[in-house]
């Protein structure tokens, strides 16, 4: 069984700092990462993913995210926040490919991004 | 615009009563996903359907049931509706499961509201 923590529920930061949303995952087997990104009042945005190769993975909006395998983490990084950054971010994981449960998505809890300016 | 698309937006029904909701993939997107997303349990996965046939269950109430038609699209059919119900439901497609490069494509959701 996989698992997702989002370790922080909410995160305000003002515009234009750096911002750090945590997410630790548990599986037993190797897992593809996610995260994605919801606004108000719309679906889920996917902003990057880590499949293999290069820990560090650059997404869309300017975010990255890091995968460090011995910490069983995923934290999603951007070096400069914008107002319109403001959403809630989503940490996910599933299986690897060729598995049934490829696209069975683990979701954590949600991090609410806040930017203030 | 993800390409996914799902209807109705909005649902207001009573406890008891049936419902459908509608969901056309992303052109070229042979695999629908539901998602419900409510306050208390996050986002949960469903069931996946990939060309027409069932290839994954999740936390599906027997309640609920789907199906995806010869067109591809998809339907989730809730019924015996309780207040719990009450959630966020979305759809996603992919191209093909079990390949790296085909991440999920979200639709913008239908909002229940049980009464």
């Amino acid at each position: 069984a996989q698992s997702v923590t989002q370790l922080d529920s909410q995160v305000p930061v003002f515009e234009e700092a750096p911002v750090e949303l945590r997410c630790n995952y548990s599986s037993s087997v190797s897992v593809y990462l996610f995260w994605y990104v919801q606004y108000p009042n719309q679906g889920l945005q996917l902003l990057l993913k880590y499949l293999s190769g290069s820990t560090l993975v650059k997404g869309i909006n300017g975010f990255e995210a890091e995968f460090n395998k011995s910490q069983t983490s995923f934290h999603l990084r951007k070096p400069s926040v914008h107002i319109s950054d403001t959403a809630e971010y989503f940490c996910a994981v599933s299986g690897p490919a060729g598995g049934t449960s490829y696209g069975k998505l683990t979701f954590g809890q949600g991090t609410i991004l806040t930017v203030h300016p | 615009d993800s390409g996914v698309t799902q209807t109705p937006k909005h649902l207001i029904t009573a406890t008891g009563q049936r419902v459908t909701l509608r969901c056309s993939p992303r052109s070229g997107d042979l695999s629908v996903y539901w998602y419900q997303q409510s306050l208390d349990q996050g986002l949960q996965f469903l069931i996946h359907y990939y060309n027409g046939e069932e290839r994954a269950k999740g936390n599906i109430l027997e309640r609920f049931s789907a199906q995806q038609f010869p067109d591809l699209h998809s339907e989730l059919n809730l019924s015996s509706l309780e207040l719990g119900d009450s959630a966020l439901y979305f759809c996603a497609s992919s191209v093909n499961p079990g390949t790296g490069d085909s991440p999920l494509h979200f639709g913008n959701g239908t909002r229940l509201t049980v009464t």
